[in-house]
């Protein structure tokens, strides 16, 4: 089965700055890869989304690239703010079988 | 528009009672369910997965069931509660066959005692 993995477990970055969270998955069918955001005590929400035939999608602040050939796949937080501090969390989609990253901690310090 | 709803938000339960934790989805029908597990600092563990009424898949061998008895409507039980089941459980949902996002509501924490 897919096997996903996550880096870095924490990251804290200095408000303004970028912060960048990486993802490999194992299962070269894997088509579908959505980023999910999760504050404290609240159920992760969907941030972005990409599809394995696209390399690149951008929403304002929020940038996701995917490497299918490496199987990997990243998240890139510009200007970050104090709001976007949470856990994130990347997922590979194959078959209807979702596979969870383990989390990053992001801290954005004021 | 689609919305999720869990309840309750927390629970505190002793070992050895039994639990129901439920999840409605509004707004759209024939999605497909999940019940995960999150441990605390880990990531989501898929417990069930539901594409239709009554159907049920388990992930994972446990203490827990699941259950479906209406379109919209995902029920996750135990008939005795072991400490190990505490955690933060999370229903989902997704709509449009295949590959499409999944849409979590706001989880339950349930601590054993």
């Amino acid at each position: 089965g897919e096997n996903v993995e996550q880096h870095p477990s924490t990251l804290s970055v200095q408000e303004g700055d970028s912060a960048v969270i990486k993802c490999t998955y194992s299962d070269s069918a894997s088509n579908y890869f959505p980023w999910y955001k999760q504050e404290l005590g609240k159920g992760p929400q969907l941030i972005i989304d990409i599809r394995s035939n696209v390399g690149e999608k951008k929403d304002q602040r929020i940038a996701v690239t995917l490497n299918k050939t490496a199987k990997h796949f990243s998240l890139h937080i510009t200007e970050t703010q104090p709001e976007d501090s949470a856990v994130y969390f990347c997922a590979a989609y194959n078959n209807n079988d979702m596979r969870f990253g383990a989390g990053t901690r992001l801290t954005v310090k004021p | 528009s689609q919305t999720i709803h869990q309840w309750p938000a927390t629970l505190v339960q002793p070992v050895g009672s039994p639990l129901s934790l439920e999840c409605t989805v509004e707004g759209t029908s024939n999605p497909n369910l999940y019940w995960y597990r999150q441990a605390a600092g880990r990531g989501l563990q898929l417990l069930f997965y539901s594409v239709g009424i009554g159907q049920i898949s388990s992930e994972v061998p446990q203490n827990l069931s699941a259950s479906r008895p209406q379109d919209r409507q995902f029920i996750l039980s135990s008939k005795k509660l072991l400490l190990s089941d505490s955690g933060f459980y999370l229903c989902a949902f997704s709509t449009g066959g295949a590959g499409q996002p999944q849409h979590f509501g706001d989880g339950t924490r349930l601590s054993i005692l």
